[in-house]
């Protein structure tokens, strides 16, 4: 079953707190996105992965770093959130390749408060 | 550039009627032009795509259009139902695996 899971679902920080947010993929994904949606700016790409430890940034990766050290799993972290990181954000996988499909995750949806 | 417009942002149709979505793209060389749905409370699936070697993709009432010379593409929905309401986002490819997203509609089907 071709699955993209995030962990937690929801979550509620406080401003200046560190914030992990967590995915993982069952089809041996080389590539792996996260994005961050927010109503009226769509899907914004924060950061590419194109393999493990081959991390590229995207659009919008200020305020943001990620760590992929398995192929399966991609991490985003937060260091220090502040209020205006306020969104649903989603991860991504896809195989190689320029017309490959992305699969998305169910979305965390993060507060900072 | 490498923005993706799309427009409009909210569109409300009769049901049986057909709806249309339109995108521009800046990047010439975008060559893959995928379309997804979002539902409410849900994640984007794929729903139709299109290559640059194409004008023209048909599958289950959806029909995509791509004009590469004046960079627009767009996503006619036939025959809408209920079930058609949803987010819809467009989005542009080159080859580098990263795909940037117009900004969504928020498509509504009146009974």
């Amino acid at each position: 079953d071709m699955k993209v899971t995030q962990m937690p679902r929801y979550l509620i920080k406080r401003m200046g707190e560190n914030v992990l947010l967590e995915c993982g993929q069952d089809m041996s994904h080389e590539t792996m996105y996260w994005y961050r949606q927010d109503p009226g700016l769509g899907l914004q790409l924060i950061y590419i992965s194109y393999d493990v430890d081959s991390n590229s940034e995207g659009d919008i990766p200020k305020g943001y770093r990620v760590s992929r050290k398995k192929r399966e799993h991609f991490s985003l972290i937060l260091d220090s959130a502040k209020t205006n990181q306020t969104s649903v954000y989603f991860c991504a996988s896809s195989s190689l390749g320029n017309y490959a499909e992305q699969f998305f995750g169910p979305g965390t949806r993060l507060t900072v408060l | 550039g490498e923005q993706v417009e799309q427009l409009p942002s909210i569109l409300r149709v009769q049901e049986g009627s057909s709806a249309s979505i339109n995108c521009t793209y800046e990047n010439s060389a975008s060559n893959y032009f995928p379309w997804y749905k979002q539902e409410p409370g849900e994640n984007p699936k794929l729903i139709i795509d299109i290559r640059s070697n194409m004008e023209r993709k048909q599958t289950q009432g959806l029909i995509v259009l791509l004009d590469k010379k004046a960079k627009r593409f767009s996503l006619h929905i036939t025959d809408t139902q209920p079930g058609d309401s949803a987010m819809y986002f467009c989005a542009a490819s080159s080859n580098t695996n990263k795909v940037v997203f117009g900004t969504g509609t928020r498509l509504q089907v009146l009974p």
